[in-house]
């Protein structure tokens, strides 16, 4: 059972455009949600995180929002750039410790 | 800080082999976890050490993977006899807070 879901495989969006990218979970001991970017033949990097006593967290041109009652976040970034093209993963952990959950990721294509 | 390293970063091998994945974290980091990128499961926790301890190893999909970190600057993942369905990339990620830094990843191919 998937505790973090990305239902969305794939998203293309043109430069400059604002991309939406979502996430569900199903578990309500999560307490600190995090997005994370991959390139090819890299690890993940850090993008942005947000508590659960949070519902909105923004830094430049990307943004998190968390609605806690729906068990969602979405990342947005506005304007979109082509070096945004890279996989997302939604990731969440539970409080007082550090054990992250995945989801299975998005490949986000920004179109020049 | 060269930050965290992990090798080999590709390793072929025949089916039956044992597999020896190793991985040196961010020195200060206290957790240190062992991930597998699928296509079909993306990020999968497998394992993950607090202060050189295994705190949850329930991602671990059988009894041929073990992993041991015996000091704080050193963890390996080992496969043995390792499959064709073991092929993947293999992410190590260290940490201090809830924020991972991950390794490059090993790309591990059985045949």
């Amino acid at each position: 059972d998937q505790q973090v879901k990305q239902n969305s495989p794939s998203l293309s969006v043109q430069e400059g455009r604002i991309s939406i990218l979502n996430c569900d979970y199903t578990n309500s001991m999560f307490d600190y949600f995090l997005w994370y970017k991959k390139y090819p033949a890299e690890g993940p990097t850090f993008l942005i995180s947000i508590s659960s006593i949070k519902d909105k967290n923004e830094d430049g041109r990307f943004t998190v929002f968390l609605n806690k009652s729906a068990k969602h976040l979405s990342l947005h970034i506005v304007p979109s750039q082509p070096g945004d093209s890279a996989v997302y993963f939604c990731a969440a952990s539970e409080a007082g410790g550090f054990k992250t959950i995945f989801g299975a990721g998005t490949r986000l294509f920004v179109k020049a | 800080d060269a930050g965290v390293i992990q090798s080999p970063r590709h390793e072929v091998t025949e089916m039956g082999q044992e597999v020896t994945l190793r991985c040196k974290p961010i020195s200060g980091h206290n957790s240190l976890f062992w991930y597998r990128q699928t296509m079909m499961r993306g990020l999968e926790l497998l394992i993950y050490f607090n202060n050189n301890v295994p705190i949850d190893d329930s991602g671990m999909p059988e009894d041929r993977f073990s992993a041991k970190m015996p000091n704080a600057s050193f963890s390996t993942l080992k496969i043995q006899p390792s499959e064709p369905r073991d092929s993947a990339v293999y992410f190590c990620a260290s940490s201090q807070t809830e924020k991972l830094f991950f390794g490059s990843g090993t790309q591990l191919s059985v045949l």
